[in-house]
């Protein structure tokens, strides 16, 4: 069966230290997008990407970056984690094409910055 | 950008009962607004979604209704039951804008027995 997988599934990291997530569907979806989810702030755009070497900024891109080598990984990257950083991170992929907008989601990283 | 506004926060009720979840949106060119569901420790799942140009949809015991006019939509959720126990979302977005979601800040409904 197709799916989106995350990993790793938990992370503790220091202040300062480069840090990346992994993502990966299996759905030859287009686009991919990243969350962070934070007490009442629901889920707020990291980057999105709507295809190989496409990649968008979001709602709250500081400090993070993605990049889109092929159609099935979008790994997101901190450049240098800082303790604001520390949040459960999902990614989520959506087909293109067609009318559909469902946006399957992956099981979270829950990542901590010391 | 568009801002997504759900209320209440946290809503507890007895099993059996109905659940109403309640989402304002600003941008008038928003054109589906899907509704997830959360359960702990897993990723958000899509239950339900309602494009702009129907006004209500149901599928067994939950429903949608929007209000364009208004720019506010709302999940229902009748005979309430255990496992509706979860944190749900709710999104709206711009189909022209690539599939991009903005969610709500998230709604906890815990169903009592």
């Amino acid at each position: 069966d197709a799916e989106i997988t995350q990993s790793p599934r938990h992370k503790i990291t220091e202040t300062g230290r480069q840090v990346t997530l992994a993502c990966h569907q299996t759905w030859n979806h287009n686009n991919m997008f990243w969350y962070r989810q934070d007490l009442g702030h629901g889920l707020r755009l990291i980057h999105y990407s709507y295809g190989v070497q496409d990649t968008n900024k979001g709602e709250v891109s500081d400090g993070y970056s993605v990049s889109r080598s092929n159609t099935e990984d979008l790994p997101l990257t901190l450049e240098s984690a800082a303790s604001s950083q520390t949040s459960v991170y999902f990614c989520a992929s959506s087909d293109s094409a067609g009318a559909l907008n469902e946006q399957f989601f992956g099981p979270g990283t829950r990542l901590t910055v010391l | 950008g568009e801002n997504v506004e759900q209320h209440p926060s946290t809503l507890s009720v007895q099993e059996g009962d109905s659940a109403v979840i309640k989402c304002t949106y600003s941008d008038s060119a928003s054109n589906y607004f899907p509704w997830y569901k959360q359960e702990l420790g897993k990723g958000p799942q899509l239950i339900i979604d309602i494009r702009s140009n129907v006004g209500e949809k149901k599928d067994q015991r939950i429903a949608v209704t929007l209000n364009k006019t208004a720019k506010h939509f709302s999940l229902h959720i009748t005979e309430t039951q255990p496992e509706d126990s979860a944190v749900y979302f709710c999104a709206a977005s711009i189909r022209a804008a690539g599939n991009k979601l903005t969610f709500g800040g998230g709604t906890r409904v815990l169903v009592k027995p």
